[in-house]
């Protein structure tokens, strides 16, 4: 069965204090893993789509790896308004789902 | 701008009433989709449909119905068969992508709430 997991639950970081999420995932045949960013109230924002092992992608203060088992959002030097929920999906080759993870909450304090 | 939108943002249902949420896009997408989240759960998948005129169950149908009649609208309609309705409904849409390799990621509409009294 297609899972995804992610860690920790809730983060909660001093502004400048750099950190990473973790998306653990068993999916047969792994096409993407995407990772997005919810705000409270609203819809997820897309982020980043990785394809394969050794595969990174960068946006500002946010750097996302792939590996064959799990996903990490490195977050360097948050700030406040980086502070949301951040959520993992998968999607697999053999099927046209994708399945979330119940995502990360993180708390940026100035 | 092209993009995602669910109308309405609040929306009250009584005890036996069937409510319709609606979702357009006009990024040309192909596919679009209907999930439920609720707190401490992931999304979850209601229908989805790939193509105008077709459509399949996701996890949790039951209770639920929907129509494509058109590339750019996919309105859900939460019947009083589903007993607990009060959630977040996100709209999403995407390319349909068939090769490994295409950019097949969703994205999202702004969401309803949605309560029952």
């Amino acid at each position: 069965e297609d899972q995804v997991t992610q860690s920790p639950e809730a983060l909660r970081l001093q502004e400048g204090e750099s950190s990473s999420l973790n998306c653990s995932y068993t999916v047969s045949g792994l096409r993407g893993l995407f990772w997005y960013r919810q705000d409270p109230g609203k819809g997820p924002e897309f982020l980043f789509t990785l394809y394969s092992a050794g595969e990174e992608k960068e946006k500002e203060r946010l750097k996302a790896t792939l590996t064959k088992k799990e996903s990490f959002l490195h977050i360097t030097a948050p700030k406040p308004e980086d502070s949301a929920t951040y959520l993992c999906a998968v999607q697999a080759h053999t099927g046209n789902q994708f399945y979330f993870g119940t995502g990360t909450s993180l708390t940026v304090i100035p | 701008d092209g993009g995602i939108t669910q109308s309405p943002k609040y929306l009250f249902r009584k005890e036996g009433q069937n409510v319709t949420l609606s979702c357009e896009q006009n990024l040309n997408h192909d596919a679009m989709y209907w999930y439920r989240q609720d707190p401490g759960q992931g999304l979850r998948l209601i229908y989805y449909s790939q193509i105008v005129n077709d459509f399949q169950k996701g996890d949790i149908a039951e209770g639920y119905s929907v129509s494509r009649e058109k590339k750019e609208s996919f309105p859900l309609t939460v019947t009083s068969a589903q007993k607990n309705p009060t959630a977040f409904y996100l709209c999403a849409s995407s390319i349909w992508g068939l090769k490994a390799a295409s950019y097949n990621e969703q994205f999202f509409g702004p969401g309803t709430r949605l309560t029952v009294l």
